[in-house]
């Protein structure tokens, strides 16, 4: 089992759809989480920092659940420009575990 | 500040010629690591340094593959000989609370 696991997709969305990804991680040590994400044939980049008590940073809401060792992404409203692939991560020390990644296109 | 660089941003080479990637780390950035992205096993981390020292390079495929840094703006990334199963992205990342990566180095191995 890998590590991080997340749906691959693609998550195929209208615009202004409300769209939601969940990432398990198997590694109960894992201290911090992070959303990053990729555009095509473009690096990661950080889309937002994960918190026990939930945050939240305009149309994005990441969310912790650590008895289930899972976090999870909301995109409300979603606009043409989301379309990318989100990344997962999870730290352990000094070590960024990445997940391989949920496609979205969000479509006119 | 410039960023993560790297270079070449493209590399096209023949089985069995040796590749060099280069990174140029973001000044002041203590921690340096190197990545592969393939569609098959996604980003995968081959190694990493903490003030220019390899802490763990148990990523790194084999022999073939080795990295250096030599000092604080530098580090290599060097696979000899390459094979076509090399082919991928690679990404240097800086580190300072998140990670910072450079545009990646496309290698094709034909």
């Amino acid at each position: 089992r890998k590590e991080v696991e997340q749906d691959p997709g693609p998550f195929n969305v209208p615009e202004g759809a409300t769209v939601a990804f969940n990432c398990t991680y198997s590694n109960s040590a894992s201290q911090s989480f992070f959303w990053y994400r990729q555009d095509c044939r473009k690096e990661p980049k950080l889309l937002m920092s994960v918190y026990s008590s939930g945050n939240e940073d305009g149309r994005f809401t990441a969310q912790l659940n650590r008895a289930s060792q899972y976090i999870s992404l909301l995109i409300r409203d979603s606009k043409l420009s989301d379309s990318a692939t989100y990344l997962c991560v999870v730290i352990r020390g000094q070590n960024f575990v990445f997940g391989p990644g949920t496609r979205l296109s969000v479509l006119p | 500040d410039a960023g993560v660089i790297q270079s070449p941003r493209h590399e096209v080479t023949e089985m069995g010629q040796e590749v060099t990637l280069r990174c140029k780390p973001i000044s002041g950035h203590n921690s340096l690591f190197w990545y592969r992205q393939t569609m098959m096993r996604g980003l995968e981390l081959l190694i990493y340094f903490n003030n220019n020292v390899p802490i763990d390079d148990s990523g790194m495929p084999e022999d073939r593959f080795s990295a250096k840094m030599p000092n604080a703006s530098f580090s290599t990334l060097k696979i000899q000989p390459s094979e076509p199963r090399d082919s991928a992205v690679y990404f240097c990342a800086t580190q300072r609370g998140e990670q910072f990566f450079g545009p990646g180095t496309r290698l094709t191995v034909l």
